[in-house]
């Protein structure tokens, strides 16, 4: 049971080159969530996804676009990096809350990020 | 729109002192209230979850956690740190039919000999 798998967990951008960021768990869950943690800022909502094929912007989403084609997977994409964009990324999944209000986030490692 | 608010950028405790991170939310029903911790270089990890019920709540690595609806508060507290407790904290809140997860901006922990 590996959890919550991001990769590439380093990657160095020439600023206007593209990349994928791939989120991948194994638990099922429905909701799917990218962060980005930046010094001082804590963890900010960059999209999120409540199921497979659906997907929707969170506190941060300029700049990136998500996909959601299957439920285990959650692609973060960046079409034209910027330094504004050096960061680190973290992926994360949980159940829906339930009628009893339960739930946990569970996350991955991180991507390092820096675009030059 | 939910925001927590953790107003300690930084503490630094002794080893064997107590410890206590503030965090405080708003939000105008009960919210789901979390604490995670992370590692220098790695993801974060939940240290507890306050849903409802009894408003002192236990996790792992002898931490708890007391929801005080009055004060808007669910402050972290450990009787005796350890030095591997040396890590950054986060407190984050959701609440049901918004199950997003908002963080704070974290507390970072320093704990000398």
């Amino acid at each position: 049971n590996a959890g919550v798998t991001q990769t590439p967990k380093f990657r160095v951008l020439k600023t206007g080159q593209s990349m994928t960021l791939l989120c991948a768990q194994d638990m099922n869950h429905e909701y799917m969530y990218w962060y980005r943690q930046d010094p001082g800022m804590g963890l900010r909502l960059i999209h999120y996804s409540v199921g497979e094929g659906t997907t929707a912007k969170g506190e941060v989403p300029d700049g990136y676009n998500v996909s959601r084609l299957k439920k285990q997977n959650f692609l973060l994409g960046l079409e034209s990096a910027a330094p504004s964009q050096t960061s680190v990324y973290f992926c994360a999944s949980s159940y829906s809350i339930s009628p009893r209000g339960e739930t946990e986030a569970f996350f991955g490692q991180g991507t390092r990020l820096t675009v030059v | 729109a939910q925001s927590v608010t953790q107003p300690d950028i930084h503490i630094t405790v002794s080893e064997g002192a107590s410890l206590e991170l503030r965090c405080n939310y708003s939000y105008g029903a009960t919210p789901y209230l979390f604490w995670y911790v992370q590692s220098p270089g790695q993801g974060l990890q939940l240290l507890l979850k306050y849903f409802s019920g009894d408003t002192l709540v236990q996790g792992i690595k002898g931490f708890e956690a007391e929801f005080k609806r009055s004060q808007s508060s669910f402050n972290l507290r450990k009787p005796s740190v350890h030095w591997s407790d040396a890590a950054e904290y986060f407190c984050a809140s959701a609440n049901f039919g918004n199950e997003k997860l908002t963080f704070g901006t974290g507390t970072r922990l320093t704990i000398i000999p």
